[in-house]
């Protein structure tokens, strides 16, 4: 009865390698993100999307490319990943409205060697 | 790699007494605030939200303080237990003029509650 679930738990890869982290809610939001949690525990919002529209696309670089099929996943895809990727990548979910916390799932940590 | 050790600022508690986490925002017009608790390990989990029309909100042996006159956002939790050793981070919704619902999360505080 996860509400929130994120796979792989943990990623480690080679530099210059493509992955996917895939993200599902079962709380029938029409919001869902990502977010980056680096190594100072800075959390910080790269990308949202409603009902699999993109509506948030924070300076992010074109090697990362999020993909919605249906309102209830958001996939991360990752091209040509560099170290300075390595980081725990958060996916996250809400209703759409303004004022409304959002619920995260259990991260993915990627490390990039 | 990760780098050793982490530059957070961290409030160290005895088990039983109270904790104060603080929290500046920098946006005079954000309306919308929540508190996160994140586990060594686990996704931020939320704890409480208050709007920018309330300067007080209380839940479960917590309340957070709301000053919009300096911008400052206050966590306290009462009868501090060891489980509630984790990093509190403030979020602050978007403004009344944004779109969408990005969350703006502070720096976070680390909690350590010594038996």
């Amino acid at each position: 009865d996860t509400a929130v679930s994120q796979t792989p738990k943990y990623l480690v890869t080679q530099m210059g390698n493509d992955k996917s982290i895939k993200c599902e809610q079962n709380l029938g939001h029409d919001t869902m993100y990502w977010y980056k949690q680096d190594s100072k525990k800075f959390l910080k919002i790269m990308f949202s999307y409603n009902n699999k529209e993109l509506i948030i696309n924070e300076t992010v670089p074109n090697r990362f490319s999020p993909k919605s099929p249906d309102k209830a996943h958001l996939n991360l895809h990752i091209n040509s990943l560099e170290l300075g990727d390595s980081a725990v990548y958060f996916c996250a979910s809400s209703y759409g409205g303004r004022g409304t916390e959002a619920f995260f799932g259990q991260g993915t940590r990627l490390t990039v060697v | 790699g990760e780098s050793v050790g982490l530059h957070l600022p961290t409030l160290s508690v005895q088990e039983g007494d109270n904790s104060i986490i603080n929290c500046a925002y920098s946006n005079s017009a954000s309306d919308y605030f929540i508190w996160y608790k994140q586990e060594s390990g686990k996704g931020p989990q939320f704890i409480i939200d208050i709007r920018s029309n309330m300067d007080k909100r209380q839940g479960q042996r917590v309340t957070v303080l709301l000053n919009k006159t300096v911008k400052h956002l206050s966590l306290q939790i009462a009868a501090t237990q060891p489980g509630d050793s984790a990093v509190y981070f403030c979020a602050e919704g978007p403004p009344l003029t944004g779109g969408g619902n990005k969350l703006t999360f502070g720096t976070g505080t680390q909690l350590k509650v010594e038996l």
